[in-house]
């Protein structure tokens, strides 16, 4: 089985400042790449950053970077330099390789203050 | 452009009826998905397919069914045993082997349903 979770449903930043925002994942699988996702207003879903599991290294996407800790399964994500625009609902997601099985934690609804 | 589609954007159906929510691909990915979204709930799994003819159910499978008789379409109907199918479905897209390639999923704008 694989799970996503995402403790924290909602967090506020002030603008230009930094914000973490959490998840922890569970899969007995070595294949499998984590995601974290943007859900505006729209309800577009929108690819922030993606880290690929057999990589050490950080994801980094401009202002996005994530903390990929694979033994303790912590997979969280920093924005830096905060913006009105990054208000959203962000949502972790693991996808397995050898099955395709995309799962999504609950989100959290990120505000940011001016 | 390649992209995802699905339609209709929104759709109101009675209740005991049931519907069928489109999506279509032109990206030529293997694994589409189907996915309720609910407040508080974040996007829920409903089924996957891999490959064409073939199709995984998901966490909240019950009261839906879907078909993959072709690469770029993937139908969900939601069924009249689905005891409270109003919300909004989003469907996505994506490479299924995912080593060695960069692969994201892509999503459609997604279906409000509202059964009344």
């Amino acid at each position: 089985a694989q799970t996503v979770t995402q403790s924290q449903p909602e967090m506020s930043v002030q603008e230009a400042e930094t914000v973490t925002l959490s998840c922890t994942y569970d899969t007995s699988e070595s294949d499998y790449y984590l995601f974290w996702y943007k859900q505006p207003p729209s309800r577009q879903m929108i690819l922030v950053i993606r880290q690929e599991a057999y990589k050490q290294q950080n994801a980094t996407e401009n202002r996005f970077s994530v903390n990929f800790q694979k033994a303790a399964k912590s997979f969280s994500l920093k924005i830096s330099d905060s913006q009105l625009g990054d208000a959203a609902m962000y949502f972790c997601a693991l996808l397995h390789g050898a099955n395709s099985k995309l799962t999504f934690g609950k989100g959290i609804t990120l505000s940011v203050r001016p | 452009d390649g992209g995802i589609t699905q339609s209709p954007k929104y759709l109101f159906r009675k209740e005991g009826q049931n519907v069928t929510l489109s999506c279509e691909q032109n990206l030529n990915h293997d694994a589409m998905y189907w996915y309720r979204q609910d407040p508080g709930q974040g996007l829920r799994l409903i089924y996957y397919s891999q490959i064409v003819n073939d199709f995984q159910k998901g966490d909240i499978a019950e009261g839906y069914s879907v078909s993959r008789e072709k690469k770029e379409s993937f139908p969900l109907t939601v069924t009249s045993a689905q005891k409270n199918p109003t919300a909004f479905y989003l469907c996505a897209s994506s490479w299924s082997r995912t080593v060695l390639m960069n692969t994201e999923a892509f999503f459609g704008q997604g279906t409000r349903l509202t059964v009344v």
